[in-house]
């Protein structure tokens, strides 16, 4: 079956306690993007990846790392959580080509206390 | 830069009435323009997408049409179902930076 997946899919965890949220597709998608969904602002994205090696800045990079070192994986780091990083977060991928459709994970629900 | 500008929720409507949301756009050159659904607890998924001036996109009743004269891409349903309920948001795709409404919240009523 076709999908986005992503893990954990809830934390709760403390300031400045390093995590990492996995993400992983396996349709062989070049593109994938890192989301986050805060009440009345819909979703920010926060980094892309065109490719392998190849990653650039969405809208809300600050306080966010990703790495794309293999096609299907895209984890999203957070190396100093704070609360204001509490959020929903989603994973994405899709084939080359701003026309192309994002197919979405199911979601992670961070809690930064 | 990028933005979507999309009517604010939440909407509630009766099954079998007609729904639409409004989105307008902000954009530099030939954006794609998209709507997606998100139910309960689960991850956006396509409902439909446009990708040139005039195109018509559809998917389960829903219709929407690219207007670049009004920078609109308003999302339409005939005759909603209770299943129909959803958040629903409108999307745009220029350069591969993505940018997204605030989201509609639609409750159908049986």
């Amino acid at each position: 079956e076709a999908q986005v997946t992503q893990n954990p899919r809830y934390l709760i965890t403390v300031t400045g306690k390093k995590l990492t949220v996995t993400c992983s597709q396996n349709m062989n998608h070049e593109y994938m993007s890192w989301y986050r969904q805060d009440p009345g602002l819909g979703l920010r994205q926060i980094y892309y990846s065109m490719n392998v090696e190849v990653t650039d800045k969405g809208d809300v990079p600050e306080g966010y790392k990703v790495s794309r070192k293999e096609k299907r994986n895209f984890p999203l780091i957070l190396e100093s959580p704070s609360p204001n990083q509490t959020s929903l977060y989603f994973c994405a991928s899709s084939l080359a080509g701003s026309n192309q459709p994002q197919h979405f994970g199911d979601g992670t629900r961070l809690s930064i206390l | 830069g990028n933005s979507v500008t999309q009517m604010e929720g939440p909407v509630t409507l009766s099954e079998e009435a007609f729904l639409t949301i409004n989105c307008t756009y902000t954009a530099t050159g030939y954006p794609s323009l998209f709507w997606y659904v998100q139910y309960p607890g689960e991850g956006l998924q396509l409902l439909l997408k446009a990708t040139k001036a005039d195109d018509k996109g559809s998917n389960k009743g829903f219709e929407a049409t690219y207007r670049k004269e009004t920078t609109s891409f308003h999302l339409e349903k005939g005759s909603v179902q209770v299943s129909d309920s959803a958040v629903y948001f409108c999307a745009l795709s220029n350069d591969y930076k993505l940018s997204f409404g605030a989201g509609t919240t639609v409750t159908v009523r049986a």
